[in-house]
């Protein structure tokens, strides 16, 4: 079975400093892999993905993401944060099969403090 | 980019009472559609896949009888829970995958309340 796992709950950190969401997956299958950003009472909106090709992925808010395949890891990376990087993290897999099922990690809680 | 929309956003209804809840795709056709369910502070589960013109496939513990789907065409969905409980309060978000991108779009989201 295919699971998603997101090894922190909830990351507090300071304005302007770097910050890591770590997200490790297994799957028996190939899969796509996606973070996710969801901000307060909000839908989900895609922040990067990995289909092929390059392993580092960025997005265009300055968060990048790489796959490492040995590692079974796709974490989400940014230099320095704003107070309004301050949201739910979702990393997810989608099973590279038949219906590409996407499995979704239990979130990271961002909090970024002045 | 693709926009998949939700209707209503926010709805509330009596114990007992079936709530439908539509997804619809706007800008482009969607072979496959899902149907998400989470609580508060918590992840997203998936409650079941929806292929157009084909039964639903459900995931293991949701109930089909009460969780009723239906794909009637490349860009609608519609959830409808059947003799609502409180239990069933949550946030119910679809989405969409693309036909030819494969890429998946999430809706803003549905927040059922059952008194």
């Amino acid at each position: 079975a295919q699971s998603v796992t997101q090894l922190d709950s909830q990351v507090p950190v300071f304005e302007e400093a770097p910050v890591e969401l770590r997200c490790n997956y297994s799957s028996s299958v190939s899969v796509y892999l996606f973070w996710y950003v969801q901000y307060p009472n909000q839908g989900l909106q895609l922040l990067l993905k990995y289909l092929s090709g390059s392993t580092l992925v960025e997005s265009i808010n300055g968060f990048e993401a790489e796959f490492n395949k040995s590692q079974t890891s796709f974490h989400l990376r940014k230099p320095s944060v704003h107070i309004s990087d301050t949201a739910e993290y979702f990393c997810a897999v989608s099973l590279n099969t038949g219906g590409f099922k996407t499995i979704f990690g239990a979130g990271t809680r961002l909090f970024v403090k002045a | 980019g693709a926009v998949v929309s939700q209707h209503p956003s926010w709805v509330i209804c009596k114990s007992g009472t079936s709530v439908k809840i539509e997804c619809r795709s706007l800008d482009f056709q969607a072979t496959t559609m899902f149907w998400y369910r989470q609580f508060p502070k918590q992840s997203l589960m998936l409650m079941a896949t929806s292929n157009e013109g084909s039964k639903a496939t459900y995931e293991q513990g949701v109930e089909k009888d009460k969780f009723l789907i239906n794909h009637a065409s490349l860009t609608l969905s519609t959830l409808t829970v059947t003799s609502a409980h409180p239990e069933d309060s949550s946030f119910y978000i679809c989405s969409a995958r693309d036909r030819v991108y494969y890429e998946q779009y999430f809706g803003p989201g549905t927040r059922l309340t059952v008194t």
